[in-house]
């Protein structure tokens, strides 16, 4: 595809369940971020791939969140036993290293609602 | 503590004039600042930037401004139109920091016609 493309656009989940989001990144991106912004706040960095590197995890705010990068390309974020802070929309980026920008190129998101 | 702070989360103008856009920042770090908006429902996309080399970059209607000792930097909108409003999200890179991004929390512009 032309973008970046996130499924599902919106996922409702009860407290306590797993949730899966995917993102399918620009063709060539190398590498892939996931943010995520919660009401009134900014984007909020969780993890970032790039290539076969090890990922920085830095930003994921506990051990419920993991992320998996499979073939250098479709990236699936996985949040165990959701917890209602979880609700946010999750964003994914992808960018080409080596570019002259730090440009990253958004896809439209995932609005996580947790009741 | 917030890297980047966006302190006007609202700002509305009048179609035609000038809109800024106030960013402030902490980390003296940080070589590339960014500015994207976003529409509802949508992601963001990536509007101008500026290096630390730079004090200003001009794109069109869109002119970013740098002040590295005052640790600020603007985006101007001249002429205004009312298919600019949209959420302004301000973000810095630092060095050595693998393209991460930290975003400001946003300033909602609205151009009135």
């Amino acid at each position: 595809g032309a973008g970046v493309s996130q499924s599902p656009s919106n996922k409702v989940t009860e407290k306590g369940k797993d949730v899966e989001l995917r993102c399918d990144p620009i063709s060539g991106h190398t590498a892939l971020y996931w943010y995520r912004q919660s009401l009134g706040q900014g984007l909020e960095f969780l993890i970032y791939f790039q290539g076969n590197s090890a990922p920085d995890k830095s930003g994921l705010p506990s051990d419920r969140f993991s992320a998996e990068r499979t073939g250098g390309s479709v990236s699936t974020l996985t949040i165990q036993r959701t917890q209602q802070e979880d609700s946010a929309v999750y964003l994914c980026a992808s960018r080409m290293v080596g570019s002259s920008y730090n440009e990253q190129f958004f896809g439209p998101g995932t609005r996580l609602t947790v009741l | 503590d917030q890297q980047v702070k966006q302190n006007s989360p609202s700002l509305s103008v009048q179609e035609g004039r000038i809109s800024i856009l106030n960013c402030d920042y902490t980390n003296s770090m940080f070589d590339y600042f960014l500015w994207y908006k976003k529409y509802p429902a949508e992601g963001p996309t990536f509007l101008i930037s500026i290096s630390s080399i730079k004090d200003k970059n001009e794109d069109g209607r869109f002119t970013v401004f740098l002040n590295k000792s005052a640790k600020h930097l603007s985006l101007h909108i001249v002429p205004s139109q009312p298919g600019d409003s949209a959420v302004y999200f301000c973000a810095a890179s630092a060095r050595g920091s693998q393209g991460n991004l930290i975003f400001g929390k946003g300033t909602k512009l609205s151009v009135k016609p």
